[in-house]
């Protein structure tokens, strides 16, 4: 079945060591996100890639990088987690950018900061 | 305010019951509405697109009033594995590629 597959599905990290979530996906989407959740909250944007075009959002903490080494794999990097970026960090893709297209969500990776 | 709104709940409600809930938007430019469940602690899953002329899936219709900007879902013959938590989300135009969520609203169906 076509898929968005996470990897850790948990992550225990300490304050200010760097951690790496992936992502991939076998749907051949051309559009990768990356969303923070907190409990009781909506997702919130990070940001994305349109194929090999990264897109951040304006509010996003130069903390969060992201890299996109090819169509099938999304990584999402945290380069000094505070105890505030513990949260649900999902993934999703969707075919194309355009404002009408469905996103299909990964399990997400639960991030928790010691 | 908030670009999507809902009533957080919970909703608790007996097996088989009809429920309804509704989600408000605030820009009038935007397009392509959608539910998505989401259970606990779990990632949220699209439960329908919302069309202009509704839609419907089994027990699940999704109506969207424009005029008004809102949409909602309502779910006939409620079953215990239909609590979960359900967020709407829209895009805010044609040319949006962000898809914006509300907080969710929690419903428990309870036998």
């Amino acid at each position: 079945d076509a898929m968005v597959i996470q990897n850790p599905r948990y992550q225990v990290t300490q304050f200010g060591k760097p951690v790496t979530l992936s992502c991939s996906q076998t749907l051949n989407h051309n559009v990768m996100y990356w969303y923070q959740q907190k409990s009781s909250q909506a997702p919130k944007l990070l940001f994305h890639y349109y194929d090999k075009d990264f897109n951040n959002e304006a509010d996003t903490p130069d903390n969060f990088q992201s890299r996109r080494p090819n169509t099938s794999f999304c990584f999402l990097d945290i380069r000094s987690p505070g105890l505030g970026d513990a949260a649900m960090y999902l993934c999703a893709t969707s075919r194309t950018r355009r404002g009408y297209n469905e996103q299909f969500f990964g399990p997400g990776t639960r991030l928790t900061v010691l | 305010r908030k670009e999507v709104e809902q009533d957080p709940g919970p909703f608790n409600v007996p097996e088989g019951a009809t429920v309804a809930f509704n989600c408000t938007y605030s820009n009038s430019a935007s397009q392509s509405f959608f539910w998505y469940r989401q259970d606990c602690r779990k990632e949220p899953k699209l439960l329908m697109s919302v069309y202009s002329s509704g839609n419907e899936d089994g027990r699940f219709t999704a109506q969207l009033n424009r005029a008004s900007q809102y949409i909602s879902l309502l779910i006939r013959d409620s079953k215990l594995s239909d609590s979960a938590t359900y967020l709407c989300a829209c895009y805010s135009g044609a040319g949006s590629y962000q898809l914006t969520f509300g907080k969710g609203t929690k419903l428990s169906v309870i036998p």
